[in-house]
């Protein structure tokens, strides 16, 4: 069946720091990507989405590009804030999937320190 | 900007009863799904409903669970004889189309 894998957490850097956070996933055809964000007492929202092969997905600085080659989008940004301390899903809607059913990887930990 | 907003944001139950976890979806969105977190666990799908039917459903979603959209605003997640593993964060999401889904702000349900 389909699912995601991301690289464990936490991830600590320092402000300012280059992030990636790895995702790599498993399913048959072209699914759609996301990334989610969960701020701390908050629920999930969207950050980037990419729906076929070589798409990027951007926002708020963050980036990440569906490689159907190595089936990964990895999360990017170039100079993080304290302010982005998050846990971070990667998930996928398989691409036969009419319903909409999100799979989520097992979210990774973002701690920025200052 | 329309958000996707949950009731109440904290429910504690003893074992056994009935709960229902109110969601109101973003108004001109067509999909509605409801998921869970465990603490310190994956996002996990439970159900999505389209066109006033589940479109599908996990293993999770046994008989003790049941949805509902009783009017055009609300759209409910019952669970009849609540479980000690029923504990957990739940999400109501909302979408225009089968792909990208907005989350409320979850329920954290505390079953005793």
């Amino acid at each position: 069946g389909n699912s995601v894998t991301q690289m464990e957490g936490p991830v600590t850097l320092s402000e300012e720091a280059f992030l990636t956070i790895n995702c790599t996933y498993t399913a048959t055809g072209y699914p759609s990507l996301f990334w989610y964000v969960q701020y701390p007492g908050e629920g999930l929202q969207l950050l980037l989405k990419a729906t076929k092969a070589d798409d990027k997905g951007s926002n708020k600085g963050f980036e990440a590009t569906y490689r159907k080659e190595t089936t990964s989008f990895h999360l990017e940004k170039g100079s993080v804030q304290v302010s982005d301390s998050a846990v971070y899903f990667c998930a996928l809607i398989g691409s036969y999937n009419q319903g909409g059913k999100l799979i989520f990887g097992q979210g990774t930990e973002l701690s920025v320190k200052p | 900007e329309p958000e996707v907003t949950q009731t109440p944001s904290h429910q504690v139950t003893q074992m056994g009863q009935e709960v229902i976890l109110r969601c109101v979806p973003i108004s001109n969105h067509l999909y509605f799904y409801w998921y869970r977190q465990i603490l310190g666990q994956k996002v996990e799908f439970l159900v999505s409903f389209y066109n006033n039917e589940i479109s599908e459903k996990s293993e999770i979603f046994d008989d003790q669970f049941s949805v509902e959209r009783p009017d055009g605003s609300n759209f409910t997640l019952k669970i009849r004889s609540t479980k000690l593993e029923d504990s957990a964060m739940y999400f109501c999401a909302s979408s225009r189309e089968a792909n990208e889904q907005y989350f409320g702000p979850g329920t954290r349900l505390t079953v005793t």
